[in-house]
Parts: structure tokens; C-alpha cells; sequence
């Protein structure tokens, strides 16, 4: 099955600085690539995704950079604001497109960031 | 505008006692799943449906059972509680075509057992 590595575990930085968490994966069918935002507390919402027929998305101060050869993926914040402080969940998945009922997420183990004023 | 409910937000239950945990949908989404969360911890998968086919994973304990009677509703039984079995449970869904993957989560489910 599908094994997805997360680092850093935490991750502190200054207000303003950039932050990078990186993921890989074992799968090679695997294609879809989601990061999730979960605040203390309250649900894993998702906040980027990419698909393995790109190699790059950006969405204002987010983006995700996958190399499907090495198989590992990235998630990029710049300007990072204190409300971005929360875990950050990668995820691997195979999708619809390997056939039968391959629609579950294999999720990495998450990344505590704090952002510090 | 909710479009995954869970409910209770909160439940406690005593060890042993029998509990059910409920999850609906507004999306008309084919594919239900329940995740189990303990704190500290990444989502884990217990089983989902793909319209009325369950699909359980290898490693969730026989304890743990679920139903979907239709489209929009999908119940968690947990047949005898331990400790052990106390967490966020999570309910999400996706639609379930090609291509389409993106899973939207409920708010969870707090269990407590005493």
C-alpha cells in the first residue's frame, strides 16, 4: 500500500518568513496530491491540491511543487501570518483512475507550524 | 450552507455501552468514509462507501461496523467502546468520479469513554 512521509513534524518560524514542508511517497500510481489546514480543534479543510500532470500550482501566498520521478511533493508559504499557525496534513491518493474503489487518502503524519509575531 | 453534519459534536459513552455516530451530506457525493483521529495524530481511515459498496480496511477492529442507508446518511456503530476507542471521528466525502478526488470533511465527532 501507499506509505507517505511528512518533515519537518513542527515547524517555527517569524511572521513574514517563508515556510516549506515537504512529503514523499512510495506509490507510483498514486496522483493526487492535497494538502490539508486542520486548527486546533476543528476539521481538516484543504487548501491546495495538484495532480500529477503538473508540476506546480500556486494559489496567492500558497503553491505545491510535485517531482513525480523522486516522488516527493511540497507545500510553499510565503508571507506567513500567525493565522496560518495550525497542522498541515499531506496527502497521496490513487484516484478513479486506477480503477475500482481507490478514492482513499494515504496521509502523511502532519506538521505542527507555528508562526510567530 | 453545512454540507457534511456530524452529529453529536459531542459524545461521551461508558466502556462497553454500544454508541452510533451519525454523518450526513448536502453534496449527493458517492463516496462516504469514516476516519478515526487521535490527538497528535493523522487522519485514519476505518472503511468507506462507494454508493452501497463497503469497503473496510485490512487493520480496523471488528468493533467498528457502519451502515449507509442512502445517498446522504452514514452511521459509525462502535458495538463495545474501550478506552482505546476514545477520539475525533471524522466523516468526509468526495464525489467519486475520474479525476475528482477532493474529500470534504464534517466538523467530527468527540468521544469520550468512561
Amino acid at each position: 500500500g501507499e506509505n507517505v512521509e511528512q518533515h519537518p513534524s513542527t515547524l517555527s518560524v517569524q511572521e513574514g518568513d517563508s515556510a516549506v514542508i515537504k512529503c514523499t511517497y512510495s506509490d507510483s500510481a498514486s496522483n493526487y496530491f492535497p494538502w490539508y489546514k486542520q486548527e486546533l480543534g476543528k476539521r481538516p479543510q484543504l487548501i491546495i491540491d495538484i495532480r500529477s500532470n503538473v508540476g506546480e500550482k500556486k494559489d496567492q501566498r500558497i503553491a505545491v511543487t510535485l517531482n513525480k520521478t523522486a516522488k516527493h511533493f511540497s507545500l510553499h508559504i510565503t508571507e506567513t501570518q500567525p493565522e496560518d499557525s495550525a497542522v498541515y496534513f499531506c496527502a497521496a491518493s490513487r484516484g478513479a483512475n486506477s480503477g475500482g474503489s481507490n478514492y482513499k487518502l494515504t496521509f502523511g503524519k502532519g506538521t505542527l507550524l507555528t508562526v510567530n509575531p | 450552507d453545512a454540507m457534511v453534519i456530524q452529529n453529536p459534536r459531542y459524545q461521551v459513552t461508558q466502556f462497553g455501552k454500544p454508541v452510533t455516530l451519525s454523518c450526513s451530506q448536502t453534496l449527493n457525493h458517492n463516496v462516504m468514509y469514516w476516519y478515526q483521529q487521535k490527538s497528535s495524530q493523522a487522519p485514519k481511515l476505518l472503511f468507506h462507501y462507494y454508493d452501497k459498496d463497503f469497503n473496510n480496511e485490512a487493520d480496523t477492529p471488528d468493533n467498528f461496523q457502519s451502515r449507509r442507508p442512502n445517498t446522504s446518511f452514514c452511521f459509525l456503530d462502535i458495538r463495545s467502546p474501550g478506552l482505546g476507542d476514545a477520539a475525533m471521528y471524522l466523516c468526509a466525502t468526495s464525489r467519486g468520479l475520474a479525476g475528482v478526488n477532493e474529500q470534504y470533511f464534517g466538523p467530527g465527532t468527540r468521544l469520550t469513554v468512561t
